[in-house]
Parts: C-alpha cells; sequence; structure tokens
C-alpha cells in the first residue's frame, strides 16, 4: 500500500479522444506530484502541486495537456486530442515531510 | 535531462548471490531515493539516504552514498527471485518553485535466476 491510487489503472483509446486520470492520496498530503514514464525509461517530472496550487509544469507538458487539483485532496491530469506518443505510464507521487515520494501504481495508456 | 544514470543497465545473478547497482549523478543533493519497479507496475519506495549520511540498512538491502564522487550504490544481498525487477536511483532537483522533482536515470535491470 503506496498510499496513493490511481484510476483507471489502464486506459486504450483512439487517437484524438479526451482522457482524464485520477489521483487520490489516502491522506493528506500538501505536495503531490505528476510523471509519465515511456518504455525503457525512468519516470519524467509533469507537474507539481502545493496543497491546490499548480506552482510547477514541465516543458513535456504541452498545451494539450491539464492538471488540477481542486480541494487539495485528489488530483486529475486530462489529455486532449490524444496522439499516439502519449502511451505512457502516467504517475502520481506524494511527498511527506520526511521528503520521500511515494507513487501510485500508475495509470497505462495506450493511444491507438 | 536525467540527472541520475544507473549502471549497469542490466544485470543476471543466480538466486542466492548478491547484487549491486551503482547510480552517479551530476549537481549537489541533499537525498537520493532508490526504487524498485516491477514490470508494467508503479515505483515502490525502498530507501532515502540523506547528504550526510554515508550508509543506510533496510532488512538485505545496503545503500551507500558518497558525495564527493556524486554516486551511490545499492546492494541487495542474499536475492531471491522475487527481486527480480528494475531499480533506479532518484534525486530531488529545486527548480526553484521548490518542488524538489525527482529525477531518474533508465534504471538497473536485474534478473535473479531461481
Amino acid at each position: 500500500d503506496t498510499g496513493v491510487s490511481q484510476n483507471p489503472r489502464h486506459k486504450i483509446t483512439k487517437r484524438g479522444q479526451n482522457v482524464t486520470f485520477r489521483c487520490d492520496p489516502i491522506s493528506e498530503h500538501n505536495r503531490l506530484y505528476w510523471y509519465r514514464q515511456t518504455l525503457g525509461q525512468g519516470p519524467e517530472f509533469l507537474t507539481y502541486f502545493q496543497n491546490e496550487a499548480q506552482l510547477e509544469k514541465s516543458r513535456l507538458l504541452s498545451d494539450r495537456f491539464s492538471a488540477e487539483r481542486p480541494k487539495g485532496s485528489f488530483s486529475t491530469l486530462e489529455i486532449q486530442r490524444t496522439e499516439q506518443g502519449d502511451s505512457a505510464m502516467y504517475l502520481c507521487a506524494i511527498r511527506t515531510a520526511y521528503n520521500e515520494q511515494f507513487f501510485g501504481p500508475g495509470t497505462r495508456l495506450t493511444v491507438l | 535531462s536525467q540527472q541520475g544514470e544507473e549502471d549497469p543497465q542490466a544485470l543476471s545473478i543466480q538466486e542466492g548471490e548478491n547484487a549491486t547497482m551503482n547510480c552517479s549523478y551530476k549537481t549537489s543533493i541533499n537525498n537520493l531515493q532508490w526504487y524498485r519497479q516491477n514490470s508494467g507496475r508503479g515505483l515502490v519506495h525502498l530507501i532515502l539516504i540523506r547528504s550526510n549520511e554515508r550508509e543506510k540498512h533496510s532488512g538485505r538491502l545496503r545503500v551507500t552514498l558518497d558525495t564527493s564522487k556524486k554516486s551511490s550504490s545499492l546492494l541487495i544481498t542474499a536475492s531471491r527471485a522475487a527481486d527480480t525487477a528494475s531499480y533506479f536511483c532518484a534525486t530531488p532537483v529545486n527548480s526553484g518553485a521548490g518542488s524538489y522533482q525527482l529525477t531518474f536515470g533508465k534504471g538497473t535491470k536485474l534478473s535473479v535466476i531461481p
């Protein structure tokens, strides 16, 4: 139990469709991250929230990507007009007061 | 850009042997974290070592950190088939917004043969 759940675990979509992923930390953590991992690579940072404020976005986060954390608890990541290059594992993580980052199980996106 | 690099890229050992993986990084850090990832699954946090620590143990895991060489190692003793996974080191980067996002290498793929 990592303390972070993600839904859905798998998503298959057609190119051009919109998709939304959800991340739910089990307990309150004010610092939340999204990462993306492609095959054979380590995770790459996408965006960072402190409470409900999105404080940092990676250059990887194109304008087709949007993330929210409306009440400082769960977070959503939406990808509009998906492309085949968006196929990846999308990982959510929280940072504890001891600076450990714990990851959720991820959402695997396949764009056909 | 990736801050950390793991070495070797792949490692195959017999069950019961020890496995050592190395990680090098580029800039100064305040901690370094090791993760395990089974195929197609999420990352499992193994251990965090702070910059003022030289060695840390957790069960069969031993992590060392040499800040002068900007390197860390992960030793798994008495390996088991269940240890088969990819192992990543990760270092936090403060880009100014206080995010301390983690940067990862490509990982070491460990295969433990029963």
